[in-house]
């Protein structure tokens, strides 16, 4: 069975480092592109960036561009978001989602269940 | 690259069939054949509903259909029920940066 499964909720004070993590289950990962997706309180969706599982090629959304770093360990199946400094502003549900190795393939056949991030002092 | 656009909600009565639209530009929608719509509850995470515009993975209810026309793309569900009351989410393929755009989502409401 296919399954992604993320890493606990965190609770940081602004301009702490983080790290969560999505570990993917049932298919090898090297194989596809993982992305990551925002989505802040009672708000929509929003593209962040994807990394292939190779880790040879990693796009970012010009609004998430130098704010995050996406990484992947294809030796244990999971990829990774991670902030060095982060903001108040970054409090929202991050979703990592599979994608198939195809140009234009739809952003999650598979989704992780979320892991809520809180920025608060 | 803004969001795509989707009305903020639309609501019918159990049976009926409703359409959310998903408007986009020239640069995405217009461009590609590679828009996905997702469903979403409460608390949980998105659920993959069409891909390539009118696909349905396996397992999704062929009460869910997609169509596009130039730049807007529409999600219509049929005989709706009210397990179909959730948020939905378009998203498009771009080809450059940002490679994907979302919609500002929907909310479904069943009377």
């Amino acid at each position: 069975e296919v399954q992604l499964v993320q890493s606990g909720a965190e609770v940081k004070e602004p301009g702490e480092s983080l790290k969560i993590s999505c570990k993917g289950s049932g298919f090898n990962i090297a194989t596809y592109w993982i992305a990551w997706v925002r989505q802040m309180p009672g708000k929509g969706l929003e593209w962040m960036g994807l990394i292939s599982g190779s880790a040879s090629d990693t796009r970012y959304s010009p609004s998430f561009q130098g704010q995050v770093t996406i990484s992947v360990d294809n030796s244990i199946n999971t990829a990774y978001l991670q902030w060095n400094s982060l903001k108040a502003s970054d409090t929202a549900i991050y979703y990592c989602a599979r994608r198939w190795a195809i140009t234009g393939a739809p952003l999650g056949d598979y989704w992780g269940q979320g892991t809520l991030v809180t920025v608060s002092s | 690259q803004s969001a795509l656009t989707q009305p903020a909600s639309v609501s019918g009565s159990p049976g009926q069939s409703i359409t959310i639209s998903c408007t986009g530009t020239s640069r995405d929608v217009g461009a590609y054949n590679y828009v996905s719509w997702y469903q979403q509850y409460p608390g949980k995470a998105p659920k993959l509903l069409i891909h390539d515009v009118s696909n349905r993975p396996s397992g999704v209810s062929t009460r869910f259909s997609g169509s596009k026309s130039g730049n807007t793309a529409s999600l219509t569900i049929s005989g709706l029920q009210a397990e179909d009351e959730a948020d939905y989410h378009c998203n498009s393929y771009t080809g450059s940066s940002p490679l994907y755009v979302f919609g500002t989502g929907t909310e479904v409401t069943v009377l």
